[in-house]
């Protein structure tokens, strides 16, 4: 089975600042993908970055970045020059091959950006 | 090019009560699905699905049932409503293949029992 752990419920960052939102993940299989989702106060999931397993560069999506560290199993989403408009609640999810390509969700972090 | 799609976005039920929420997709996704989303505990998979006429069980089931008449769409059905099926339920829907396709979500329906 897999499992996400989300263990910051919620962060402050001041806008213009980089913000990290930590996420790790267990898995028995060599072949999955990790995704970070982003959820407005409006309600909608809305998709930020994928990093692939087998991937040897971290993603990166404009001013969104993904650590990834195999190793330890993180997948850690960089926010960079963060904005008024990044407050939201940040989900990190992973899926695994195979048997639908369902998507494991962690609790999620909800961020707030200060002025 | 509406994406994913759910009817209703809102409903208020009695206990006992039966109902149907729908989703479309107009991607031609082979995959849907249905989650849940209650406070502090992320998306839970209740129910997918991997083609026209095929259903499976996700991580929390019991209490609903599915049916994928039609590609385009995946219906959420709850017999007996139950106050601990208040939630905000979202269908997602993806292409079949490799782990890398992202799922596309509806909008969500607030679905209170009372």
């Amino acid at each position: 089975a897999q499992k996400i752990t989300q263990t910051q419920p919620g962060m402050f960052v001041q806008e213009k600042e980089a913000v990290t939102l930590d996420c790790t993940y267990d898995t028995s299989d060599q072949s999955y993908g990790l995704f970070w989702y982003k959820q407005p106060s409006s309600g909608e999931m809305i998709f930020l970055i994928y990093q692939g397993s087998y991937d040897e560069q971290n993603a990166t999506e404009g001013r969104y970045s993904l650590n990834f560290q195999k190793a330890r199993k993180s997948a850690n989403l960089v926010i960079s020059a963060s904005q008024l408009g990044d407050s939201a609640m940040y989900f990190c999810a992973m899926k695994v091959t195979g048997g639908g390509n369902k998507l494991t969700f962690g609790t999620g972090t909800q961020l707030k950006v200060e002025l | 090019n509406a994406g994913v799609t759910q009817t209703p976005k809102f409903r208020v039920l009695k206990t006992g009560q039966s109902m149907t929420l729908l989703c479309a997709q107009d991607m031609n996704h082979e995959y849907m699905y249905w989650y849940r989303q209650d406070p502090g505990m992320g998306l839970r998979l209740i129910h997918y699905s991997v083609g026209e006429g095929t259903t499976a069980k996700g991580e929390v089931p019991d209490g609903y049932n599915v049916s994928r008449l039609k590609k385009q769409n995946f219906l959420l059905g709850l017999e007996s409503a139950a106050p601990s099926q208040t939630s905000v339920y979202f269908c997602a829907s993806s292409y079949r293949g490799t782990v890398s396709y992202e799922q596309y979500f509806g909008p969500g329906t607030r679905l209170t029992v009372t």
